[in-house]
């Protein structure tokens, strides 16, 4: 079946600039998270969604950087007035359950390129 | 900071068995050992995991020391389709909070030679 989808699978933008990353789930997968993977570090924790519970936003490193999830399934993450160091693999992930041992299920990711 | 450590790089020849190490000394008792792998310019793919005993599947095997301080993956034999980026993570299953901000290390970069 279709795994979970993001677009762009590249972007470069200007510093300053404002840009949106789009994910789809997997159809039927209650919860969704976003990762950030900069260039030699591990993957960073943004924000998870569950269902129609209040997100939680704590690994979200700035307010530049907000997401939203409509109808419990697409989620879009956008990051206003863009800077270099925001330049790395967005990764989002979704699950079927919400068992806390459910594997993730990855994108492959938008690599975001701040010039 | 990760609270796995694991080599940097490893590397293999086809069609032997790779031992990936990982080490997790201050695992607690309601840490899950989880393996992900990440092929080029692909997301991290579910490998395995497990609390106590060892687990197999399709994919791989793991084996987990009797104190839970550190544990193996096993790639009974290796293609060169398993060349990627292994992590070892920790998943507190008594905590949601925690569970969902998995903190992933650098993991071990594994070549197999044909």
């Amino acid at each position: 079946g279709a795994g979970v989808s993001q677009s762009p699978s590249n972007k470069v933008t200007e510093k300053g600039k404002d840009v949106e990353l789009r994910c789809d789930p997997i159809s039927g997968h209650t919860a969704l998270y976003w990762y950030r993977q900069s260039l030699g570090q591990g993957l960073e924790f943004l924000i998870y969604f569950q269902g129609n519970s209040a997100p939680d936003k704590s690994g979200l490193p700035s307010d530049r950087f907000s997401a939203e999830r409509t109808g419990g399934s697409v989620s879009t993450l956008t990051i206003q007035r863009t800077q270099q160091e925001d330049s790395a693999v967005y990764l989002c992930a979704s699950t079927e359950q919400t068992g806390l041992n459910s594997p993730l299920h990855f994108g492959n990711g938008t690599r975001l390129t701040v010039t | 900071d990760a609270k796995t450590t694991q080599p940097n790089s490893m590397e293999s020849n086809e069609e032997e068995p790779v031992h990936l190490p990982c080490n997790h000394s201050t695992i607690s008792g309601t840490d899950y050992i989880h393996w992900y792998r990440q092929l080029p310019s692909q997301g991290p793919e579910y490998v395995i995991h497990g609390l106590t005993s060892n687990v197999n599947n399709r994919m791989a095997s793991l084996a987990i020391a009797e104190d839970r301080k550190s544990s193996t993956l096993i790639l009974h034999r290796a293609t060169l389709r398993d060349a990627a980026v292994y992590y070892c993570i920790l998943r507190d299953a008594g905590n949601a909070g925690n569970n969902r901000k998995l903190i992933w290390g650098l993991g071990t970069s594994l070549a197999v030679n044909p």
